[in-house]
Order: C-alpha cells, then sequence, then structure tokens
C-alpha cells in the first residue's frame, strides 16, 4: 500500500521567507505526486501534480515542488511566502494506472506572519 | 461552470437518522470518490466509482453506502447516523486520461448530535 508522511502538522514562516514543506511517500514503484491546498473553510485546488515527467514541478501561485526517487520526497516550496498562502497543504500520492485512488497525508498548516 | 457540486453544504443530523449527499459533476469523469476529512487525519477514502453502475470499497467505508446510477451523480448514503461521522464530506472527480487531475467539490460539513 502506498503512504505519504508530512513532517510537520503546523510551520510558521515570515512573509518574505522561504516556504518548505515536507512530504515523503512510501511506494514500491514511483507514483504520481500531488500537492493541494485548502484555505478555510473551501475544497482543495490543485497547486501542481508530478506524473513522471520532469522532476522539478512548478505550480500555480509560485510554488514548486521537486521528486527525488533517492529520498522517496515530494517537497514543497516557494521563495517569498505572502500572507495569502496561510492555508493547509496536503500531500497525495496515487499509483500509476488508470483505476488508481488518492491517498492524502495528514496535511501541514502554514502560518504567515508579518 | 463545469466542477463538481455537493448538495447540501451544511447538515444537523440526529443519532440513527438517515440522508444522502449528493455529488454531481458535469465534466463527463468516468471516475468519482468520496472522502471525509477529520483534523488531524488528513482525507480518507470513503468508497469509490470507475464508472456509471460501478462501486468499490475505500480506507472507511463502514456505516456508509453509495451508488452510481447516473455517470454524472454520486450518491454517499448514510442509513443510521452516528456522532463519529461528524465530519466534512468531499467529492472528486477525474479523467481517466494518463495526464490526469482530480477536481474536488467544495464539501458538506455534516454534525450529529
Amino acid at each position: 500500500a502506498q503512504s505519504v508522511t508530512q513532517l510537520g502538522s503546523h510551520v510558521s514562516v515570515s512573509e518574505g521567507a522561504l516556504v518548505l514543506l515536507r512530504c515523503n511517500y512510501s511506494s514500491s514503484v514511483p507514483p504520481y505526486l500531488f500537492w493541494y491546498v485548502q484555505y478555510p473553510n473551501q475544497g482543495l485546488q490543485l497547486l501542481l501534480k508530478y506524473t513522471s515527467a520532469a522532476t522539478l514541478v512548478k505550480g500555480i501561485n509560485g510554488f514548486e515542488a521537486e521528486f527525488k526517487k533517492s529520498e522517496t520526497s515530494f517537497h514543497l516550496t516557494k521563495p517569498s511566502a505572502h500572507m495569502s498562502d496561510a492555508a493547509e497543504y496536503f500531500c497525495a500520492v496515487s499509483p500509476t494506472g488508470t483505476a488508481s485512488k488518492l491517498t492524502f497525508g495528514t496535511g501541514t498548516r502554514l502560518q504567515v506572519t508579518l | 461552470n463545469a466542477g463538481v457540486t455537493q448538495t447540501p453544504k451544511f447538515r444537523v443530523l440526529k443519532t440513527g437518522q438517515s440522508m444522502t449527499l449528493l455529488c454531481a459533476q458535469d465534466m463527463n469523469h468516468e471516475y468519482m470518490y468520496w472522502y471525509r476529512q477529520d483534523p488531524g487525519m488528513g482525507l480518507r477514502l470513503i468508497h469509490y466509482s470507475v464508472g456509471e453502475g460501478t462501486t468499490a470499497k475505500g480506507e472507511v467505508p463502514d456505516g456508509y453506502n453509495v451508488s452510481r446510477l447516473k455517470k454524472q451523480n454520486f450518491l454517499l448514503g448514510l442509513e443510521s447516523a452516528a456522532p463519529s461521522q461528524t465530519s466534512v464530506y468531499f467529492c472528486a472527480s477525474r479523467h481517466t486520461g494518463e495526464n490526469y487531475g482530480y477536481t474536488f467539490g467544495s464539501g458538506t460539513r455534516l454534525t450529529v448530535v
């Protein structure tokens, strides 16, 4: 079975600082990987996804993530945090193939301070 | 606008009552999913469907039933609600292409008292 682990349930950064949210996956074969963002009282919005093309994936709102097979990681980064980035972020994994299902991590709540 | 629509958005049930949550998508997606979100636990898959007339169990199926009579609709039923089913429920759909993406609804907040 596939799984993801998100290190740190809460992360706090200053506005303008680097954002780093960690995600490690467990899978016998390289899977598809996703990052979603959830703003308060809203649904999930896709930030970016890795589907076995380029290992450095650029997403919306200035976020990017790098797939590192040797480290089984897919960490999310953003060079400079904005107040509007405050939200909960979920990493998710899915096996390749058509009949696949997303398995989510437990989430990381990002706080951005002045 | 194309997307996934969930109804209702909020509901309060008494223990033992039943209800049905509706998920509708207008993107002609084959696959549909029901997740529940609880604090500190992320989203967990309840049931899913890979096409009209099909359903399958996910990670936490107990206490729920589903039906997919029409391709565009995926219904989640609670026959006898329990306080442990207090949660936020999300529906999602996706197409079958290799470069797929999941589209999520805005959620249903259910409280069982």
